[in-house]
């Protein structure tokens, strides 16, 4: 079953602040954070693992929490090149298959 | 260069003649695996493979078969197109798949349209 991502668009000007949320209706050993611009592959962005782990890319940074399966992307001071669909993909049981929400569509304007 | 390389990038088909879409990672990656992506609907997974000649269905695997002969190749077949199948092909690799704290690589995609 697909993580539930919300929203699922928003539109930003550059500087201002945006958090993206995920959730699992299952339980997730970690959580994966890809941006993927217009015609282009999925780039990763972090991975949080089981255990409440936090780790930052410059601006951007992400937390998971376990017990509510739930992972948050956070996005700050944005800028132009922020712009993109941001997609979370779960990880959990025996075959490690990665599932990925539908993605939060990500418009930062001048 | 590490990297994950999908030919072709386009494919115009018709219904019913087989095609192959190829997936070649040079990173020794042992986990494969295949995605589609519809607009509003996000990225399904298609197909995965935990290493060579070990693979299992994903999400949305019907109309498609894959194989795992050689460690860097995992290609995708469609014996008989049909237009629902028109959509963005993705492949990806991770290095193992019981190493959780490992990036999935993709290929730069491959577009195709049945007709």
């Amino acid at each position: 079953q697909q993580p539930v991502q919300s929203p699922q668009a928003v539109i930003l000007r550059e500087g201002e602040d945006a958090v993206i949320n995920c959730s699992s209706s299952k339980a997730l050993y970690s959580v994966h954070w890809y941006r993927q611009k217009h015609g282009e592959a999925p780039v990763f962005l972090m991975i949080l693992l089981k255990g409440g782990e936090q780790k930052g890319h410059d601006k951007i940074s992400a937390s998971f929490n376990e017990k509510k399966q739930q992972s948050s992307l956070y996005l700050t001071a944005s800028q132009l090149s922020y712009s993109g669909t941001y997609f979370c993909g779960g990880s959990g049981g025996s075959n490690y298959k990665l599932t990925f929400g539908k993605g939060t569509l990500l418009t930062v304007n001048p | 260069e590490a990297q994950v390389t999908q030919n072709p990038r386009y494919l115009i088909t018709v219904t019913g003649k087989k095609l192959t879409v190829t997936c070649s990672q040079n990173m020794n990656h042992e986990y494969m695996s295949w995605y589609r992506q519809d607009p509003g609907l996000g990225l399904r997974q298609i197909y995965y493979s935990m290493n060579v000649e070990v693979t299992d269905k994903g999400d949305v695997p019907e109309g498609y078969k894959v194989s795992r002969k050689e460690k860097r190749n995992f290609p995708l077949i469609l014996e008989s197109p049909s237009p629902n199948q028109t959509s963005l092909y993705f492949c990806a690799s991770t290095e193992q798949a019981g190493k959780r704290n490992t990036e999935a690589f993709f290929g730069q995609g491959t577009r195709l349209t049945v007709v």
